[in-house]
């Protein structure tokens, strides 16, 4: 069983589209990071969470840690919202999990 | 934000050869810094951490004589992969933290023939 689990592994939305990812985790953490791979393999950190709710422009990042789940939102989704997602659990003390990734296409 | 640049970005070597992975916090300093490799339509696995001034720390099922790593300073890693192998042909990456947020190198290409 993975640590972290991410749904869908992969999502073709149509531009505008409001966009649901989900990531759950089985181990404790200290911090949940959401990060963005695009094709050309660069990878962003958009959100550390611990607790609550972080929004940036269209993405909107939730976390609940007693049911030990987290859902990264995209608002009117765009074609170079293009990306992979993954989520990241930081268990502490250097130690992360990885979730396998959500593909993500949006067609115009 | 902080920027971590890795060198070189992409790298075709022959089998059996050591090849020489660089990673370096340009605007920062990082005690600690992660080297991953990820395969094709993979997502990221955690090989190593690396500490400044001591040995890494190496994931279970790594190799630490195949994967070589080095922490001689604040602002720089370096990964060897050793005798390298078709099967070393992977997408490595480095990451380092800042306070909580981890940040990226843009990743290097290794192919090995």
């Amino acid at each position: 069983k993975n640590e972290v689990e991410q749904s869908p592994q992969n999502l073709t939305a149509q531009e505008g589209e409001f966009i649901t990812i989900n990531c759950s985790y089985s181990v404790g953490i200290s911090a949940l990071h959401w990060l963005q791979q695009h094709p050309g393999g660069g990878i962003v950190s958009l959100f550390m969470l611990s607790s609550g709710k972080k929004k940036h422009g269209r993405l909107i990042a939730t976390i609940n840690i007693q049911e030990k789940h987290s859902s990264l939102h995209i608002t009117a989704s765009h074609p170079r919202d293009s990306a992979v997602y993954i989520c990241a659990v930081d268990e502490g003390g250097n130690q992360f999990y990885f979730g396998t990734g959500t593909s993500l296409t949006v067609i115009p | 934000g902080a920027v971590v640049s890795q060198h070189p970005s992409w790298v075709i070597c022959k089998s059996g050869t050591s090849v020489k992975i660089e990673c370096r916090s340009l605007d920062f300093q990082a005690t600690t810094m992660f080297w991953y490799r990820q395969f094709p339509k993979q997502s990221l696995m955690l090989m190593a951490t690396s500490n400044e001034g001591s040995k890494a720390t190496y994931e279970q099922g790594v190799e630490k004589d195949k994967f070589l790593i080095n922490h001689a300073s604040l602002t720089l890693s370096t990964l060897t992969v050793t005798s390298a192998h078709p099967e070393d042909s992977s997408f490595y990456i480095c990451s380092a933290r800042v306070g909580r947020t981890l940040f990226f190198g843009p990743g290097t290409r290794l192919t090995v023939l």
